[in-house]
Parts: C-alpha cells; structure tokens; sequence
C-alpha cells in the first residue's frame, strides 16, 4: 500500500514534442505529490508537487494532472528540449512524512 | 538560494568500518531526513528526524545506522560496520513543510 507505480521506465521524445509521465499510488493517506529530477551524479531536485484539492498544476513547461478518484497523478513537459533529458521520479508523502518515490523514468529528448 | 550540502561527495570504505556521512541542512528547516539510491534505482527512504529524534525509520534502517544531530547545523548518518550492500549514494534532504530539498550526495563505495 505504501508503493508508487511509474510509467514508463524509459522514453524517447523528439525535441518540441510532449513527455507523459504517469504514477499511480494506493495509500489514500498521502496528500502531497512531487516529482522530482535528476541528473546523473547528482541529487534529485524538486520540479514542481500538487495536493489533490487541484487537478491541474502548471510551471512553464511542466504540467501535473491529477486524477484523485482513480489515485493517478501525472507529469507532463510541453516543449521537450534535450536539456530535459534526465530521470524523473514521482512521489507522495502524508505531511511531513517520508517520500515515497517511483520506480524512475528515465527521458531522452532527441535534437 | 539556501541548499543542502553533503560531505565527502565520495567516501570509500572496507567492509566492517565504520563511515560517518555528513550534511548541513537548510537554516531554517527542522525536519531531516536520509535517503539512499542504490545504482540504478530508486531513491528508498532510510530515516526522518525532528525535534532532535527519530520520527520514523524503514527496515533499511537497522542497529547499524544511526543519526545525529550534534550541534545546530550538522546531521550526520553513521554507519557502524558497513558490509558490501551498503554501497549506494545516500541522500540527505531537508524540510520546512513539504516540500524536501535533497543534497548532492555522498558516493559509498565499501569494497
């Protein structure tokens, strides 16, 4: 109950072309969702989270849609550029808890 | 912009020493946590750490880890007799809500 199911593990998007990352979790106590990404070697640095009182929320280029009823969040990248290419992770956590993350999504962004 | 620093960035050690890792947190957070990424994974959660004790462990976390806060701005993650499976990179992050700010990392390599 406690784990976070991500997809894909891996995937390739052409530059200017939308990267979908989808999560899903079963713990109904977990009340903020994170993604996170990382670069290889370093730490992994927060993007952008969402509670489940919104459905949507949206940074420049990063979009989470959230799904409260189905228990599934997702992130998405308008515009890829090859700079976004890294591994992301979802996660959830139930105030001031421990992060639970995804498995990891490995993205390349092809030029 | 406050960041979590982690040091050493690379430790090696031999199996049966003992490693300290060290972190500065942000300022003005007050919970702590560690985390760690074998390679190629994902991140696990190891420990949470507020008002100077520990507020949840994982089973990862057994008699030879042990956490510290020794003065206002340290946290330090020992490990008594490292054994092979320790090697991974071990995350310190910190919080002032939700939202968890991750260090850079420190390499443990126990050959």
């Amino acid at each position: 109950q406690q784990q976070v199911k991500q997809s894909p593990q891996s995937l390739i998007v052409q530059k200017g072309g939308i990267s979908i990352i989808n999560c899903a979790y079963e713990n109904t106590a977990f009340d903020y969702f994170p993604w996170y990404q990382q670069f290889p070697g370093k730490g992994p640095a927060l993007l952008i989270a969402i509670r489940p009182d919104v459905s949507e929320k949206k940074e420049g280029r990063f979009t989470i849609s959230f799904n409260k009823s189905a228990k599934q969040f997702s992130l998405h990248i308008m515009d890829s550029q090859p700079g976004d290419s890294a591994t992301y992770f979802c996660a959830a956590s139930g105030g001031f808890q421990k992060l639970v993350f995804g498995t990891g999504t490995r993205l390349l962004v092809s030029p | 912009e406050p960041e979590v620093t982690q040091t050493p960035s690379h430790q090696v050690t031999q199996m049966g020493q003992e490693v300290i890792l060290r972190c500065v947190p942000i300022s003005n957070h007050l919970y702590f946590y560690w985390y760690r990424q074998i390679l190629g994974q994902k991140v696990e959660f190891l420990v949470s750490f507020y008002n100077n004790e520990i507020s949840e462990k994982s089973e990862i976390f057994d008699d030879q880890f042990s956490v510290e806060r020794p003065d206002g701005s340290n946290f330090t993650l020992k490990i008594r007799s490292t054994k092979l499976e320790d090697s991974a990179m071990y995350f310190c992050a910190s919080s002032g809500g939700d939202e968890q700010y991750f260090g850079p990392g420190t390499r443990l390599t126990v050959t």
